[in-house]
């Protein structure tokens, strides 16, 4: 089925760097969301963009709906040792009915204190 | 809020054995959704349900069923466990018409 493409697998950072993150896909996508998921817990939702060009913050998390409507990105500003998980964006295609998402398989994220 | 549990966090099954999952929402979701994860596999849908009593393939069903009599529950029913279906298992649902889904916490299964 359609893939969600995030790379790289793994990123490092120091504590109090900022990271951005992107997730793009070949295909057009009518819905983007961010979901963080720490270690042994459900993925749970960080932010849900509904239009291209949006930008929406929660915190010191932005995210924002590429134009193209084929991509995404997350950023995450002052980073702390709490951000550490995955980091997962999902998309809905036109037309996918009953909420079926497609997910990227993930950025694993690690802060150095 | 809503709340989506699962009935166990981690289960130890052996290979031939019939394992059921539950999953339970207290949101009145239509949706309900049952993934598998795996490192450097991401999520894969398993099954999905609109509806009591409906449920339709996902991208990986081969070896699973599911149940929904409820609303609120939705089961996923390995019939004979193997050990290619050690994972974590996600349950998942949503509005019908809405864009995101809520999280269960997931059951770590191991079948030896």
């Amino acid at each position: 089925g359609q893939q969600l493409n995030q790379s790289p697998q793994s990123m490092f950072i120091q504590e109090g760097e900022d990271v951005s993150m992107n997730c793009t896909s070949s295909s057009i996508f009518n819905t983007w969301l961010w979901y963080k998921q720490e270690p042994g817990e459900g993925p749970v939702l960080l932010i849900a963009l509904y239009k291209a060009g949006e930008l929406t913050s929660n915190g010191r998390l932005t995210a924002q709906f590429g134009i193209t409507r084929k991509d995404s990105f997350l950023n995450i500003s002052a980073s702390i040792p709490s951000d550490v998980g995955i980091y997962f964006c999902a998309g809905q295609l036109p037309f996918g009915g009953n909420s079926k998402l497609t997910f990227g398989k993930g950025i694993t994220l690690s802060v150095r204190p | 809020d809503v709340k989506v549990t699962q009935s166990s966090r981690y289960l130890v099954k052996r290979t031939g054995e019939k394992v059921f999952l539950e999953c339970v929402q207290d949101m009145d979701h239509e949706n309900m959704f049952w993934y598998r994860q795996d490192p450097g596999l991401g999520l894969r849908l398993i099954y999905f349900s609109y509806d009591v009593k409906m449920k339709e393939k996902g991208d990986i069903p081969e070896g699973y069923s599911v149940s929904r009599e409820k609303k609120e529950r939705f089961s996923l029913i390995l019939e004979s466990a193997s050990t290619n279906q050690t994972s974590m298992y996600l349950c998942a649902s949503s509005f019908t018409g809405q864009r995101t889904q809520y999280f269960g916490p997931g059951t770590r299964l191991l079948v030896l």
